[in-house]
C-alpha cells in the first residue's frame, strides 16, 4: 500500500541553524500538508500546498518557514533559523484531490530537537 | 472547549472490553476523522465519517457522528493490548485545503 515517507526520523540542530525536513508524499497525491506537535500537545496545522504554492497557512507558519516542491516526488519543510520552541515531531500529510477522497495520510514524522 | 476535544483524557481497560473515547468540536465539519498514535510515532488514520453519515464501521471500530450535538463517538470492540495508543479525532471544516484540526486525544491503555 503506498505510504507518506519522511526523512530524517530524527533530527538535532543548534539554535539559529537551517533545517530542511523532507517528505515523499503519496504518488497521485496532490494536496500536501505540513503539521506539528510538540511533546505532550495536540497536533497543529503548519501549512498545504497544492498546484506549486501555498493554500493555507497559520499562524505558526512565519517568515522562518517555507516549503518547497523541488522536484515530481519531494516535498520540503525548511525553518530558517530554528528556535528552541520549534522542537517538537512534525508531520506530512498528502491528500487525493479526486472527488470524495478526504482522508489525509501522515507520514511517520521527522522528530526535531533544538539545543 | 476547543474544536475536537476528546474525552476520556486517558482510558485504562481489560483486554477483551469495549473501548469508547468521545469527541466534541464546535464548528460545522466536512467530515471527522480518527487517527492513532503510538507512543512517539506517526499518525494512523482509522477511520472517516463524512458529516451525512450517522454511523459507521471498519472491523472493530464503530464510528458514530451527531452532527446536532456536534460530538462524535468511536467504539473498539474486543480490545486488545496492541490497541494501546492515543487515539485523536480531527475535523475537516473551514479552509479551501481542508486542513484538520485534531483534539487533545485519548490515551488508551489495554491491560492483558
Amino acid at each position: 500500500e503506498p505510504e507518506v515517507t519522511q526523512t530524517p526520523s530524527h533530527q538535532v540542530t543548534q539554535m539559529g541553524q537551517e533545517v530542511i525536513l523532507r517528505c515523499v508524499p503519496i504518488s497521485n497525491h496532490l494536496y500536501f500538508y505540513w503539521y506539528r506537535q510538540i511533546l505532550g500537545q495536540k497536533v497543529e496545522f503548519l501549512v498545504s500546498f497544492y498546484n506549486n504554492e501555498i493554500s493555507e497557512k497559520s499562524e505558526i507558519f512565519d517568515d522562518q518557514f517555507s516549503v518547497e516542491r523541488p522536484d515530481g516526488s519531494n516535498f520540503t519543510l525548511k525553518i530558517r533559523s530554528t528556535k528552541l520552541e520549534d522542537s517538537a515531531m512534525y508531520f506530512c500529510a498528502s491528500r487525493d484531490t479526486r472527488l470524495a477522497q478526504e482522508t489525509q495520510y501522515f507520514g511517520p514524522g521527522t522528530r526535531l530537537l533544538v539545543l | 472547549s476547543q474544536q475536537g476535544e476528546e474525552d476520556p483524557q486517558a482510558l485504562s481497560i481489560q483486554e477483551g472490553e469495549n473501548a469508547t473515547m468521545n469527541c466534541s468540536y464546535k464548528t460545522s465539519i466536512n467530515n471527522l476523522q480518527w487517527y492513532r498514535q503510538n507512543s512517539g510515532r506517526g499518525l494512523v488514520h482509522l477511520i472517516l465519517i463524512r458529516s451525512n453519515e450517522r454511523e459507521k464501521h471498519s472491523g472493530r471500530l464503530r464510528v458514530t457522528l451527531d452532527t446536532s450535538k456536534k460530538s462524535s463517538s468511536l467504539l473498539i470492540t474486543a480490545s486488545r493490548a496492541a490497541d494501546t495508543a492515543s487515539y485523536f479525532c480531527a475535523t475537516d471544516a473551514s479552509g479551501s485545503a481542508r486542513q484538520l484540526t485534531f483534539g487533545s486525544g485519548t490515551q488508551l491503555t489495554v491491560l492483558p
